[in-house]
């Protein structure tokens, strides 16, 4: 049982790449979780989705787009990656609207 | 809003008690969370607290609510050195897991 897992787990970007974030668990969980962290800023969210074929935005949506296509799956895109989206992505998945959530390992993304 | 807030150090020594606090704003959260985050990895659920409660016990753990002030705070028993780690308060709110700033704690031998 592999829970939340994160792909890929380290990447660097020039500034104006796109790249895509996986994240894929096997817990048959609802709902999804985008998170960035950033030194003294805890975790925000980026986007999050509630089901198969839904996503809604969160607290720091602009400059990435995510999809659902499949329930075990979230994608988080970047478009045209900047400098100031260098960060610590993680992933979270969960059972219920207010159950415990499920991290994976996290994705750490330098741009330069 | 949703807006969740904490201290972001504490440093204790090794076998005193920990308490890490936090403000939340939301007041129809029904959960309030506690994760544990360790260097280089995800976030872990510590423990968690439904909001009709004053207070929650587990082992060294202890989560008191005081839903008149939204303030929840976490006391670690005997801290111990591998209790070092980031602490994160957290409430749901429609559908969304909103995570407070993080509290570093430091464990001096």
């Amino acid at each position: 049982n592999a829970g939340v897992t994160q792909t890929p787990k380290f990447r660097v970007l020039k500034t104006g790449q796109s790249m895509t974030l996986l994240c894929a668990q096997d817990m048959n969980h609802e709902y999804m979780y985008w998170y960035r962290q950033d030194p003294g800023m805890g975790l925000r969210l980026i986007h999050y989705s509630v089901g198969e074929g839904t996503t809604a935005k969160g607290e720091v949506p602009d400059g990435y787009n995510v999809s659902r296509l499949k329930k075990q799956n979230f994608l988080l895109g970047l478009e045209s990656a900047a400098p100031s989206q260098t960060s610590v992505y993680f992933c979270a998945s969960s059972y219920a609207r207010e159950g415990e959530a499920f991290f994976g390992q996290g994705t750490r993304l330098t741009v330069v | 809003g949703e807006d969740v807030e904490q201290s972001l150090f504490l440093s204790v020594r090794e076998g005193d008690s920990s308490v890490i606090n936090c403000t939340y704003t939301d007041s129809s959260s029904t959960y309030l969370y506690w994760y544990k985050q360790e260097p280089g990895a995800g976030l872990q659920l510590l423990t968690y607290i439904f909001s009709n409660m004053d207070m929650k016990q587990d082992q060294r753990l202890t989560v008191l609510l005081n839903k008149k002030d939204k303030h929840l705070s976490l006391r670690i028993a005997d801290t111990q050195t591998g209790d070092s780690a980031i602490y994160f308060c957290a409430e749901a709110h429609t559908g969304k897991l909103i995570f407070g700033q993080g509290t570093t704690l430091q464990v001096k031998p």
